[in-house]
Protein backbone atom coordinates (compact mmCIF):
# COMPACT_ATOMS: atom_id res chain seq x y z
CA UNK A 1 0.00 0.00 0.00
CA UNK A 2 0.92 3.35 -0.40
CA UNK A 3 2.28 5.88 2.09
CA UNK A 4 3.26 9.16 2.68
CA UNK A 5 5.46 9.98 5.82
CA UNK A 6 6.34 13.74 6.81
CA UNK A 7 9.30 12.98 9.16
CA UNK A 8 8.82 16.45 10.93
CA UNK A 9 5.29 17.94 12.75
CA UNK A 10 6.77 21.41 13.19
CA UNK A 11 10.06 22.89 11.23
CA UNK A 12 11.09 26.44 12.54
CA UNK A 13 13.36 28.82 11.16
CA UNK A 14 14.47 32.49 10.89
CA UNK A 15 13.46 34.63 8.21
CA UNK A 16 16.45 34.21 5.32
CA UNK A 17 17.41 31.24 6.58
CA UNK A 18 17.16 27.91 4.54
CA UNK A 19 13.94 25.75 4.57
CA UNK A 20 13.91 21.67 4.39
CA UNK A 21 10.77 19.94 5.03
CA UNK A 22 11.35 15.53 4.74
CA UNK A 23 8.98 13.45 2.96
CA UNK A 24 9.69 10.12 2.27
CA UNK A 25 7.19 7.92 0.47
CA UNK A 26 6.32 4.38 -0.10
CA UNK A 27 4.85 2.90 -3.12
CA UNK A 28 5.38 0.10 -5.33
CA UNK A 29 5.24 2.05 -8.56
CA UNK A 30 6.68 5.07 -9.72
CA UNK A 31 4.45 8.20 -8.17
CA UNK A 32 3.36 11.34 -8.75
CA UNK A 33 4.30 13.51 -5.63
CA UNK A 34 3.03 16.75 -4.55
CA UNK A 35 3.85 19.47 -2.48
CA UNK A 36 1.11 21.70 -1.26
CA UNK A 37 0.88 24.50 1.15
CA UNK A 38 -2.32 25.64 3.49
CA UNK A 39 -1.83 29.28 5.15
CA UNK A 40 -4.18 28.99 7.90
CA UNK A 41 -8.55 28.60 7.16
CA UNK A 42 -7.49 28.60 3.48
CA UNK A 43 -7.58 26.02 1.01
CA UNK A 44 -4.76 23.60 -0.25
CA UNK A 45 -2.23 25.23 -3.40
CA UNK A 46 -0.21 23.69 -5.14
CA UNK A 47 3.41 24.54 -4.62
CA UNK A 48 4.94 21.72 -6.84
CA UNK A 49 4.49 17.94 -8.37
CA UNK A 50 6.82 15.78 -9.56
CA UNK A 51 5.50 13.35 -12.42
CA UNK A 52 8.34 11.22 -13.38
CA UNK A 53 10.02 13.81 -15.62
CA UNK A 54 12.75 16.20 -13.99
CA UNK A 55 13.97 15.17 -10.64
CA UNK A 56 14.33 18.44 -9.00
CA UNK A 57 11.34 20.27 -9.68
CA UNK A 58 10.79 23.72 -9.30
CA UNK A 59 7.69 25.44 -7.81
CA UNK A 60 5.89 28.55 -6.72
CA UNK A 61 7.64 31.30 -4.67
CA UNK A 62 10.90 29.46 -4.81
CA UNK A 63 10.38 26.04 -3.77
CA UNK A 64 11.24 23.22 -5.24
CA UNK A 65 11.65 19.67 -4.19
CA UNK A 66 14.20 16.94 -5.13
CA UNK A 67 12.95 13.42 -6.21
CA UNK A 68 15.01 10.34 -5.07
CA UNK A 69 14.02 7.10 -5.74
CA UNK A 70 17.00 5.52 -3.83
CA UNK A 71 15.60 7.55 -0.83
CA UNK A 72 12.38 7.23 -1.85
CA UNK A 73 12.05 10.48 -0.23
CA UNK A 74 10.81 13.87 -1.75
CA UNK A 75 12.23 16.41 0.11
CA UNK A 76 10.91 20.65 -0.20
CA UNK A 77 13.44 23.52 -0.24
CA UNK A 78 14.02 26.95 -0.11
CA UNK A 79 16.83 28.95 -0.23
CA UNK A 80 15.89 32.02 1.79
CA UNK A 81 12.58 31.44 4.23
CA UNK A 82 10.06 34.73 4.11
CA UNK A 83 7.48 35.39 6.88
CA UNK A 84 4.55 34.57 4.39
CA UNK A 85 5.90 31.50 4.18
CA UNK A 86 4.61 30.39 7.52
CA UNK A 87 1.82 27.58 6.74
CA UNK A 88 0.58 24.31 7.48
CA UNK A 89 2.84 22.04 4.17
CA UNK A 90 1.58 18.80 3.18
CA UNK A 91 3.50 16.23 1.22
CA UNK A 92 0.96 14.08 -0.81
CA UNK A 93 1.11 10.66 -3.45
CA UNK A 94 -0.66 10.41 -6.25
CA UNK A 95 -2.85 7.62 -8.08
CA UNK A 96 -5.49 5.82 -8.66
CA UNK A 97 -8.10 8.75 -8.43
CA UNK A 98 -6.98 9.85 -5.04
CA UNK A 99 -4.09 11.86 -2.79
CA UNK A 100 -2.74 9.94 0.01
CA UNK A 101 -1.61 12.56 2.31
CA UNK A 102 1.43 13.10 5.17
CA UNK A 103 0.50 14.26 8.43
CA UNK A 104 1.64 17.81 7.61
CA UNK A 105 4.56 19.94 8.64
CA UNK A 106 3.66 23.07 10.24
CA UNK A 107 6.36 26.15 9.51
CA UNK A 108 7.28 28.74 11.85
CA UNK A 109 9.33 31.60 10.22
CA UNK A 110 10.80 33.80 12.86
CA UNK A 111 11.78 37.48 12.23
CA UNK B 1 -12.18 33.38 -11.91
CA UNK B 2 -11.62 30.07 -12.76
CA UNK B 3 -11.36 27.91 -9.84
CA UNK B 4 -12.97 25.53 -7.18
CA UNK B 5 -16.03 26.80 -4.64
CA UNK B 6 -17.71 25.16 -2.54
CA UNK B 7 -20.72 26.77 -0.48
CA UNK B 8 -21.28 27.21 2.82
CA UNK B 9 -17.78 28.19 4.15
CA UNK B 10 -19.05 27.49 8.07
CA UNK B 11 -21.97 25.25 9.06
CA UNK B 12 -22.57 24.82 12.67
CA UNK B 13 -25.58 22.70 13.90
CA UNK B 14 -27.19 19.88 16.22
CA UNK B 15 -26.62 16.74 16.28
CA UNK B 16 -28.75 14.56 14.11
CA UNK B 17 -29.66 17.16 11.79
CA UNK B 18 -28.80 16.67 7.67
CA UNK B 19 -26.90 18.88 5.61
CA UNK B 20 -25.35 19.39 2.56
CA UNK B 21 -22.22 20.89 1.37
CA UNK B 22 -21.74 22.11 -2.28
CA UNK B 23 -18.92 22.00 -4.91
CA UNK B 24 -18.55 23.61 -8.11
CA UNK B 25 -15.39 23.73 -10.40
CA UNK B 26 -15.24 25.76 -13.51
CA UNK B 27 -11.83 24.22 -14.99
CA UNK B 28 -13.45 21.41 -17.01
CA UNK B 29 -12.10 18.71 -15.02
CA UNK B 30 -13.48 15.35 -15.19
CA UNK B 31 -12.83 14.15 -11.43
CA UNK B 32 -13.77 15.38 -8.60
CA UNK B 33 -13.25 14.73 -4.69
CA UNK B 34 -14.37 15.17 -1.23
CA UNK B 35 -11.49 15.16 1.44
CA UNK B 36 -11.98 15.30 5.45
CA UNK B 37 -9.44 17.58 7.29
CA UNK B 38 -9.93 16.26 11.15
CA UNK B 39 -8.72 18.62 13.95
CA UNK B 40 -5.31 17.66 13.88
CA UNK B 41 -5.37 18.74 10.16
CA UNK B 42 -4.66 14.76 8.77
CA UNK B 43 -6.40 14.72 5.11
CA UNK B 44 -8.13 11.89 3.86
CA UNK B 45 -9.88 10.82 0.67
CA UNK B 46 -13.97 10.60 0.97
CA UNK B 47 -15.36 10.12 -2.34
CA UNK B 48 -13.76 10.41 -6.21
CA UNK B 49 -16.25 11.11 -8.89
CA UNK B 50 -15.03 10.53 -12.58
CA UNK B 51 -17.70 12.05 -15.25
CA UNK B 52 -19.93 11.80 -12.84
CA UNK B 53 -19.22 7.97 -11.92
CA UNK B 54 -18.23 7.10 -8.53
CA UNK B 55 -15.07 5.62 -9.06
CA UNK B 56 -13.63 5.51 -5.20
CA UNK B 57 -15.78 5.00 -1.65
CA UNK B 58 -13.17 5.30 0.85
CA UNK B 59 -14.73 3.22 3.42
CA UNK B 60 -17.27 6.58 4.52
CA UNK B 61 -20.01 5.53 6.69
CA UNK B 62 -23.04 5.51 4.53
CA UNK B 63 -24.96 8.67 6.59
CA UNK B 64 -22.49 10.87 3.75
CA UNK B 65 -23.89 10.27 -0.07
CA UNK B 66 -22.15 12.10 -2.65
CA UNK B 67 -24.51 13.57 -5.75
CA UNK B 68 -22.99 14.45 -8.88
CA UNK B 69 -25.57 16.18 -11.18
CA UNK B 70 -22.97 16.82 -14.13
CA UNK B 71 -19.08 17.08 -14.28
CA UNK B 72 -19.22 20.37 -12.91
CA UNK B 73 -20.56 19.81 -9.50
CA UNK B 74 -20.20 17.39 -6.76
CA UNK B 75 -22.27 17.73 -3.32
CA UNK B 76 -21.88 15.72 -0.26
CA UNK B 77 -25.18 15.16 2.01
CA UNK B 78 -24.60 14.40 5.56
CA UNK B 79 -27.55 12.88 7.63
CA UNK B 80 -28.27 12.29 11.34
CA UNK B 81 -24.83 14.43 11.62
CA UNK B 82 -22.67 13.01 14.86
CA UNK B 83 -20.52 14.97 16.84
CA UNK B 84 -17.37 13.34 15.01
CA UNK B 85 -18.14 14.57 11.64
CA UNK B 86 -16.97 18.29 12.95
CA UNK B 87 -13.97 18.34 10.02
CA UNK B 88 -13.15 20.95 7.39
CA UNK B 89 -14.59 19.11 3.99
CA UNK B 90 -12.40 19.95 1.32
CA UNK B 91 -13.62 19.98 -2.48
CA UNK B 92 -11.27 19.12 -5.31
CA UNK B 93 -10.94 18.44 -8.90
CA UNK B 94 -8.62 17.66 -11.38
CA UNK B 95 -8.55 16.23 -14.80
CA UNK B 96 -7.70 12.26 -15.49
CA UNK B 97 -4.34 11.70 -17.65
CA UNK B 98 -5.52 8.67 -18.69
CA UNK B 99 -8.95 6.64 -18.27
CA UNK B 100 -9.68 6.51 -14.58
CA UNK B 101 -6.41 6.72 -13.23
CA UNK B 102 -5.31 9.98 -12.22
CA UNK B 103 -2.17 11.31 -11.66
CA UNK B 104 -2.66 14.97 -12.22
CA UNK B 105 -2.73 17.47 -9.53
CA UNK B 106 -5.63 18.22 -7.78
CA UNK B 107 -7.31 21.92 -7.12
CA UNK B 108 -8.70 22.57 -3.96
CA UNK B 109 -11.85 24.37 -3.10
CA UNK B 110 -11.41 27.05 0.05
CA UNK B 111 -13.20 24.05 2.68
CA UNK B 112 -16.36 24.37 4.34
CA UNK B 113 -15.87 23.44 8.22
CA UNK B 114 -18.67 21.55 9.69
CA UNK B 115 -18.99 22.16 13.29
CA UNK B 116 -21.76 19.10 14.87
CA UNK B 117 -23.00 20.50 19.02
Amino acid sequence: AQSVTQLDSHVSVSEGTPVLLRCNYSSSYSPSLFWYVQHPNKGLQLLLKYTSAATLVKGINGFEAEFKKSETSFHLTKPSAHMSDAAEYFCAWGGYNKLIFGAGTRLAVHP
Amino acid sequence: DTAVSQTPKYLVTQMGNDKSIKCEQNLGHDTMYWYKQDSKKFLKIMFSYNNKELIINETVPNRFSPKSPDKAHLNLHINSLELGDSAVYFCASSQARSGRYNYNEQFFGPGTRLTVL
